[in-house]
């Protein structure tokens, strides 16, 4: 069954404290790796999107990553209106649908 | 553009009271798709509907089901209300063309409390 894992649940970093939030997958036939930010009361607003281990894509202060294991969301010199939940979701090969993590809630502290 | 429409924004409920919520989309998308979010859960999918006149169900289909109306619409009905299916709901869609590159763009969730 296809899963997604994503740590920590909670990070609480002070504005310019860079660190990455990870987003473990198990999936038969990847067939898109996507990142979401949620911000409170609304509904998930599209990041990225990777298809293939090594592709790395970026917007601003987040890039992200893949491996064929893991992505990383890395957030240099975050700034408090990077404070949201960041979800991540896996697409796998023959379905039409997407698992989604738990998220994790980053809060940036001024 | 308005993207995902969803109505309501808010309702509370009595168990086993019926209702429908409503979604529509402007983006001319063929997927569509209802989620329900829990704390500590994530995102799970309730079903889908990957083109007008087809329905699939997803991780967590009981107790509800779903009609495409047309290419825009997509309603999520429960037909007897009960405290477990306190949660927030979200649809979503997605088009099939290589450009859109099933990106799901979500509406911005109906909060639904059962009592």
């Amino acid at each position: 069954e296809d899963q997604v894992t994503q740590s920590p649940e909670a990070l609480r970093l002070q504005e310019g404290e860079s660190s990455s939030l990870n987003c473990s997958y198990t999936v038969s036939g990847l067939r898109g790796l996507f990142w979401y930010r949620q911000d409170p009361g609304k509904g998930p607003e599209f990041l990225f999107t990777l298809y293939s281990a090594g592709e790395e894509k970026e917007k601003e202060r987040l890039k992200a990553t893949l491996t064929k294991k893991e992505s990383f969301l890395h957030i240099t010199a975050p700034k408090p209106e990077d404070s949201a939940t960041y979800l991540c979701a896996v697409r796998a090969r023959g379905n039409n649908d997407m698992r989604f993590g738990a998220g994790t809630r980053l809060t940036v502290k001024p | 553009n308005a993207g995902v429409t969803q109505t309501p924004k808010f309702q509370v409920l009595k168990t086993g009271q019926s209702m429908t919520l409503q979604c529509a989309q402007d983006m001319n998308h063929n997927s569509m798709y209802w989620y329900r979010q829990d704390p500590g859960m994530g995102l799970r999918l309730i079903y889908y509907s990957a083109s007008e006149g087809t329905t699939d169900k997803g991780e967590v289909p009981n107790g509800y089901n779903v009609s495409r109306l047309n290419k825009r619409e997509f309603s999520l009905r429960l037909e007897s209300a009960a405290p477990s299916q306190t949660s927030v709901y979200f649809c979503a869609s997605s088009g099939l063309d290589r450009a859109a590159k099933n990106i799901q763009y979500f509406g911005a969730g109906t909060r639904l409390s059962v009592l």
